[in-house]
């Protein structure tokens, strides 16, 4: 049964990086065929699709975000990472890793599942 | 950007009801449509994907119809465990895009 955990900083100063990251358990993510994604959730207010990245190699981005995203695996660690840059308190959010799933329109995952528990991330002074 | 309309924004219903979920996409998206239930402080889970198909675990009071630009995801007899936050999902094209949510309470 795969699992993922997210970690990272709680709190980021604005116009800092926020980073986040996301352990993957009960599957390797190199396996093929998934879209290792971060999705959003602000407070009080819906779901944010952010970024994933396919096959561990191709890295797809939500426009929304400009240039301030970008994301990392660690292979070793069996572990993906989002790092955004110039935050605001508009990136205040929980912040969920997902694992989409391929096979549908290229490019585009298929739906997504699991998720993680979630982090919230604050970003004040 | 695909915008995902769902109706309503909340609903209220007695045990046994039967609900139904409406979303709107603002272009065709063939049947690449999907549900997300969200309990309070939980992670989102996977209802319904690719329009129609429950997922495992899923009781089969859940169902999903549609195709195109328009979609429905009915709860045939509500139950209290189905009181949730309840979210459509289009993943025809980038940036994947997320109905702003229904809130079914009880």
């Amino acid at each position: 049964q795969v699992q993922l955990q997210e970690s990272g900083s709680s709190l980021v100063t604005p116009s800092r990086t926020l980073s986040v990251s996301c352990t993957v358990s009960g599957d390797s993510i190199n396996n093929g065929g998934f879209y290792w994604t971060w999705i959003r959730q602000r407070p009080g207010e819906g779901l944010e699709w952010l970024a994933y990245i396919y096959n561990s190699e191709k890295a797809y981005y939500n426009p929304s975000l400009g240039r301030r995203a970008a994301m990392t695996v660690d292979s070793s660690k069996n572990q993906f990472t989002l790092n955004l840059n110039s935050v605001t308190a508009a990136d205040t959010a929980v912040y969920f890793c997902v694992r989409g799933m391929g096979s549908g329109r290229p490019g585009s995952a298929r739906w997504f599942d699991p998720w993680g528990q979630g982090i919230r991330v604050t970003v004040s002074s | 950007d695909i915008q995902m309309t769902q109706s309503p924004s909340s609903l209220s219903a007695s045990v046994g009801d039967r609900i139904t979920i409406t979303c709107q996409a603002s272009q065709d998206i063939g049947n690449f449509l999907n549900w997300y239930q969200q309990k309070p402080g939980k992670a989102p889970k996977i209802v319904i994907s690719d329009t129609s198909t429950l997922h495992g675990g899923v009781p089969s009071r859940f169902s999903g119809r549609g195709s195109g630009t328009d979609f429905t995801l009915t709860i045939s007899s509500l139950q209290p465990e189905d009181i949730a936050t309840y979210y459509c999902q289009q993943s025809h094209n980038r940036p994947l895009t997320f109905g702003a949510g229904t809130n079914v309470e009880i």
